[in-house]
């Protein structure tokens, strides 16, 4: 089967750093994404990694290690609105997205 | 400016009826998704549509579902005979710009079934 398996919630405060971890397992992949969900809202696209290694977009960064299966997302300097769902998801042979269990971030001021 | 749009926002019915979900994309993709996520749980594909026709379902896209493109702009994803466990957010999704990489996602609709 498929699956992609990531910590249920975590918690921080405001300015602290986060990371959220995602371990898969897929017949196929093409690279592993991130995305942010608010409660009631729609997914929203943060990151892409297709090689391993490092992508950096401003407060967010997202790793890749193709060999281990498993990435993660980097939240820095954390503020109130980041908390949110966080999934990870990964294109698989047919492009459609296969989405990871989901975390929970909750920020404290 | 959203990339896509979906009717209604929440859709309210018996079970047993028929609903029809409606997603417009602004852009002409020729790639289109659409997911369901059940409240609390993880977002789950449904069916891609490719070039006007149906490039892969999941297993939980039965005889009960269906998608069309009626006139070439909407799409549309009908459940013919609702159950408690179609209550869910939908959401349609099309590739950004071009982009396998990345997709976007509509608001979403909100379906409860009674």
């Amino acid at each position: 089967g498929q699956s992609l398996e990531q910590p249920s919630e975590v918690t921080a405060v405001e300015g602290a750093i986060v990371q959220i971890n995602c371990t898969y397992q897929t017949s196929g992949f093409y690279g592993l994404s991130w995305y942010q969900q608010h409660d009631g809202g729609a997914p929203t696209f943060l990151s892409y990694n297709a090689l391993d290694g490092l992508e950096e977009t401003g407060r967010f960064s997202s790793f890749l290690s193709r060999s281990d299966s498993y990435g993660y997302l980097l939240l820095q300097e954390l503020q109130m609105k980041d908390s949110a769902s966080y999934f990870c998801a990964v294109r698989d042979r047919t492009d459609k997205l296969i989405f990871g269990t989901g975390t929970r971030l909750q920020v404290f001021p | 400016e959203p990339e896509v749009t979906q009717t209604p926002s929440h859709q309210v019915t018996q079970m047993g009826q028929e609903v029809i979900l409606r997603c417009v994309p602004i852009s002409n993709h020729l790639y289109f998704y659409w997911y369901r996520q059940i409240l609390g749980q993880k977002v789950e594909f449904l069916v891609s549509f490719y070039n006007n026709e149906i490039s892969e379902k999941s297993e939980i896209f039965d005889d009960q579902f269906s998608v069309e493109r009626p006139d070439g702009s909407n799409f549309t994803l009908k459940i013919r005979s609702t159950k408690l466990e179609d209550s869910a957010m939908y959401f349609c999704a099309t590739p950004t710009s071009g982009d396998l990489d990345t997709q976007y996602f509509g608001p979403g609709t909100r379906l409860t079934v009674l």
